[in-house]
């Protein structure tokens, strides 16, 4: 079992909006402003799509957008493109002894 | 262009051991933590451990303390993880990353072990 939790799978269609939530604890999302998104196409390398909860990268378009209240964190995508279907995954620093823990993924279909 | 080139796809047998690389291109290597992250088939995403090529520092997840190897060569900007004894559940992906969260990812070397 992954230590955050996200759901299995969401879909919408193109120009909507979705949200993909990401629940951890205390001790991880709701303990920290280091979580982070990322972007996985079937047969690549995941990128990273938000940091620092809200933080964009250069280059990630601001369709993509985070947000967290309490020990929960979202990523919604908004204005959705056949492009972003992908497994999305969140991360979240959980203390010195560790370097993140992943939630399990969340498989995005644009219908 | 900031760029990180792993090495290839291999196929191991049990017992064996492995050492596989990321090659860091476009920025000051130094200057910057390397993570390895490892994507079981059809599973999710792990954090395995991280160096600071400087220093060749390494510090790994509990899961994985004493499993494997992270070490660096600064000289030739690149990184390593290496498995002294593989088992078959060591079959995955192995992704390279820079910094965490990680900012740049390799391409992935897939590590297939099987008898």
């Amino acid at each position: 079992q992954s230590a955050l939790t996200q759901p299995r799978s969401v879909s919408g269609s193109p120009g909507q909006s979705v949200t993909i939530s990401c629940t951890g604890t205390s001790s991880d999302v709701g303990g920290y402003n280091y979580v982070s998104w990322y972007q996985q196409h079937p047969g690549k390398a995941p990128k990273l799509i938000i940091y620092g909860v809200s933080k964009r990268p250069s280059g990630v378009p601001d369709r993509f957008s985070g947000s967290k209240s309490g020990n929960t964190a979202s990523l919604t995508l908004s204005g959705l493109q056949a492009e972003d279907e992908a497994d999305y995954y969140c991360c979240s620093y959980a203390g010195t002894y560790t370097l993140g823990v992943f939630g399990g993924g969340t498989k995005l279909t644009v219908l | 262009e900031v760029q990180l080139v792993q090495s290839g796809a291999e196929v191991k047998k049990p017992g064996e051991s492995l050492k596989i690389s990321c090659k860091g291109s476009g920025y000051s290597f130094t200057n910057y933590w390397i993570a390895w992250v490892r994507q079981m088939p059809g599973k999710g995403l792990e954090w395995m451990g991280i160096i600071y090529p400087a220093h060749s520092d390494a510090r790994y997840s509990p899961s994985f303390q004493g499993q494997v190897t992270i070490s660096a060569d600064k000289s030739i900007n690149t990184a390593y993880l290496q498995w002294s004894s593989l088992k078959a559940s060591d079959s995955a992906m192995y992704y390279c990353a820079r910094d965490v969260p990680g900012d740049y990812w390799g391409q992935g070397t897939l590590v297939t072990v099987s008898s």
